[in-house]
């Protein structure tokens, strides 16, 4: 059974600093993996997606690699902003989508 | 477009309620999710669609609830009889893809707030 992790739950960091979020994944057959943003009271939004063939991709100050032999994904955001603050998911594409259950970013101005 | 909308935004109602919740997706979107968001169990699939068509309902909790897709433009969930243990975030999302192993990234609605007395 497929389990996605998430550490920490919680990070402050203060503004223009350099960050790294972690996903590790037990079951190493997928097929992609999603990173999102969550804002409160909020839906949804995609950051970025990886498919199991690709070993990251970029999006402005975001990068999300990917090691599906060792289970893990970082997602690295640089020169961090107070409206970085929120909570980041990410989502595990195999025969069903597994969610982690986040980590919640608060940058400090 | 203006992206996959659910409604209502908000639902307080009582136990032993019927709750029905609704999703429209983004046009040309050919998969369908309904997810549920709690404290406790993070984000959890409900069930998806493709092509209106239910192909993975195993995340739907119990036989009180199911889901219907009419057509490709509307999507209900429906809650009868409502817990106070259904009370979480549901969220529709959509996207466009051959086949589950290469969706393409999923598009969130807002979310509908369900809270059952």
């Amino acid at each position: 059974k497929q389990e996605v992790t998430q550490i920490p739950a919680a990070l402050s960091v203060p503004e223009g600093e350099n960050l790294v979020l972690n996903c590790s994944f037990t079951d190493s057959a997928i097929y992609n993996l999603q990173w999102f943003r969550q804002d409160p009271g909020k839906g949804l939004t995609s950051l970025l997606l990886i498919q199991s063939s690709q070993r990251e991709q970029t999006s402005g100050r975001l990068n999300a690699s990917l090691d599906k032999s060792s289970g893990r994904s970082t997602l690295y955001i640089a020169a961090s902003q107070p409206g970085d603050s929120a909570t980041y998911l990410c989502a595990v594409g195999s025969d069903k989508i597994i969610f982690g259950k986040g980590t919640r970013l608060h940058i400090l101005p | 477009d203006a992206g996959v909308i659910q409604s209502p935004r908000h639902e307080v109602t009582e136990m032993g309620q019927e709750v029905t919740l609704r999703c429209k997706p983004i046009s040309g979107h050919d998969y369908l999710f309904w997810y549920r968001q709690t404290m406790m169990r993070g984000l959890e699939l409900l069930i998806y669609f493709n092509n209106n068509v239910p192909i993975d309902d195993s995340g739907m909790p119990e036989d009180r609830f199911s889901a219907k897709m009419p057509n490709a433009s509307f999507s209900t969930l429906k809650i009868q009889p409502s817990e106070p243990r259904d009370s979480a975030v549901y969220f529709c999302a959509s996207t466009v893809g051959g086949a589950l192993s290469s969706y393409n990234e999923q598009f969130f609605g807002p979310g509908t707030r369900l809270t059952v007395l």
